[in-house]
């Protein structure tokens, strides 16, 4: 079955650090993968997209890699900042399913000063 | 731009009774909306996709008959949970999609509903 897993376990970081957050699937063809901001009690924000065919997005203090080979996305925060806490989604879209997404359940960032 | 309002942001309701979420573009017209469902710690699950003026697609385990929606028009949709029941309880989220990106969803503020 197809999956999507990210870490559990809330991390950490001190302000200033950069973070990096993983995204791992299983039985996916992958069209793009895209990463998503959720406050508590809010809708998803979306932060970038990233298709099949490209290894590296940036934007601002943002970056996403993508490696099909691995079936791993990473997704970096650098110069941390306290607004940066939140949950951080990352979100598949197949090749069969294009424009559908499947989240994965989050990894929760908390940036301290 | 590209802002999707629901309404209500919060619901409490009894047992047995039906609850209807709406899920409005503002500034966009919406070909497609989804809705999903987020229950604590867990990921956005879908629930449906709905394409103006055409019926909605459920996604294996949801009961269509249970969770009915409705996209009337390019900036609405809803979503009726009929006979809620306390495990009906969490997290509804809704987004859209416009004409010509596909790869992109607007996510809603998410509905809470509570089911006593």
């Amino acid at each position: 079955s197809q999956k999507i897993e990210q870490n559990s376990e809330a991390l950490n970081i001190q302000e200033g650090k950069t973070a990096t957050l993983t995204c791992n699937y299983t039985n996916y063809s992958p069209a793009y993968l895209q990463w998503y901001r959720q406050d508590p009690g809010r809708g998803p924000v979306f932060l970038l997209l990233i298709r099949e065919n490209e290894k590296e997005k940036r934007k601002e203090r943002l970056k996403v890699t993508f490696d099909t080979t691995l079936k791993q996305s990473l997704f970096h925060i650098t110069a941390s900042q306290p607004a940066d806490s939140a949950t951080y989604l990352c979100a598949l879209s197949s090749i069969n399913s294009w424009g559908k997404l499947q989240f994965g359940a989050g990894t929760q960032v908390v940036v301290t000063p | 731009g590209a802002v999707v309002s629901q309404h209500p942001s919060w619901v409490i309701c009894k047992s047995g009774t039906s609850v209807k979420i709406e899920c409005r573009s503002l500034d966009f017209q919406a070909t497609t909306m989804f809705w999903y469902r987020q229950f604590p710690k867990q990921s956005l699950m879908l629930m449906a996709t709905s394409n103006e003026g055409s019926k909605a697609t459920y996604e294996q385990g949801v009961e269509k008959d249970k969770f009915l929606i409705n996209h009337a028009s390019l900036t609405l949709s809803t979503l009726t949970v009929t006979s809620a029941h306390p495990e009906d309880s969490s997290f509804y989220i809704c987004s859209a999609q416009y004409r010509g990106q596909q790869e992109t969803q607007y996510f809603g503020p998410g509905t809470r509903l509570l089911v006593l």
